[in-house]
């Protein structure tokens, strides 16, 4: 069975650019999930959606940080303007449904440094 | 606010030894907590659970404590393995909220 899939898995760009990083989750798991991981520091969640729409994005910050699901399969994060502060690992998860932690898998995650 | 807290960042244990990981959390509304283990450049993946109607589970070689009195889990690593090398989180979800608090993880290095 495959796993999470996440692209590019480094990207480098200057502050104020714009980026996307892009999740394929384990066919079938209905719930997918990003997480922001900076140096020293645990996953802290981004967003989750259960199917195409949005559980819990109450950590997005939604000025410049943007995420989509279409036809509840891969998804798309993407940071507008960047800023310092954004340089972190960006997970991709998914699980088969809300609530299913144990079922949780990551992808490798997209490192993102912002100069 | 770190509502979830590994104190300890580092730990290393001769083979064969018992690792002892502990975390730490501050939100009493936390029902349920995770471990996970990290490699270099993989994602987390789930390692074991338990839920606050419990005080243990156990799991092959895995075994998580819990503490709700004292808002403190551990997992407990017997024997420890070169291939248990990797870096631990804990975390904790308050069911209702579907939200997953991890810790900042500790790096476990099991010396052969």
């Amino acid at each position: 069975e495959a796993g999470v899939a996440q692209s590019p898995r480094y990207k480098i760009i200057e502050k104020r650019q714009s980026v996307a990083f892009w999740c394929n989750p384990i066919s079938g798991h209905a719930t997918l999930y990003w997480y922001q991981q900076i140096l020293g520091q645990g996953p802290k969640l981004l967003i989750q959606f259960q199917n195409n729409g949005v559980v819990d994005d109450s950590q997005l910050p939604k000025d410049r940080f943007s995420a989509e699901r279409l036809k509840g399969v891969d998804s798309t994060l993407k940071i507008q303007p960047a800023k310092l502060e954004d340089s972190a690992v960006y997970l991709c998860a998914s699980s088969p449904g809300l609530g299913s932690y144990n079922e949780q898998f990551f992808g490798p995650g997209t490192r993102l440094t912002v100069l | 606010d770190q509502q979830v807290k590994q104190n300890s960042p580092s730990l290393s244990v001769q083979e064969g030894r018992i690792s002892i990981l502990n975390c730490d959390y501050t939100n009493s509304m936390f029902d349920y907590f995770l471990w996970y283990k990290k490699y270099p450049a993989e994602g987390p993946t789930f390692l074991i659970s338990i839920s606050s109607i419990k005080d243990k589970n156990e799991d092959g070689r895995f075994t998580v404590f819990l503490n709700k009195s004292a808002k403190h889990l551990s997992l407990h690593i017997v024997p420890s393995q070169p291939g248990d090398s990797a870096v631990y989180f804990c975390a904790a979800i308050h069911t209702g909220a579907n939200n997953l608090f991890f810790g900042t993880g500790t790096r476990l290095t099991v010396i052969p």
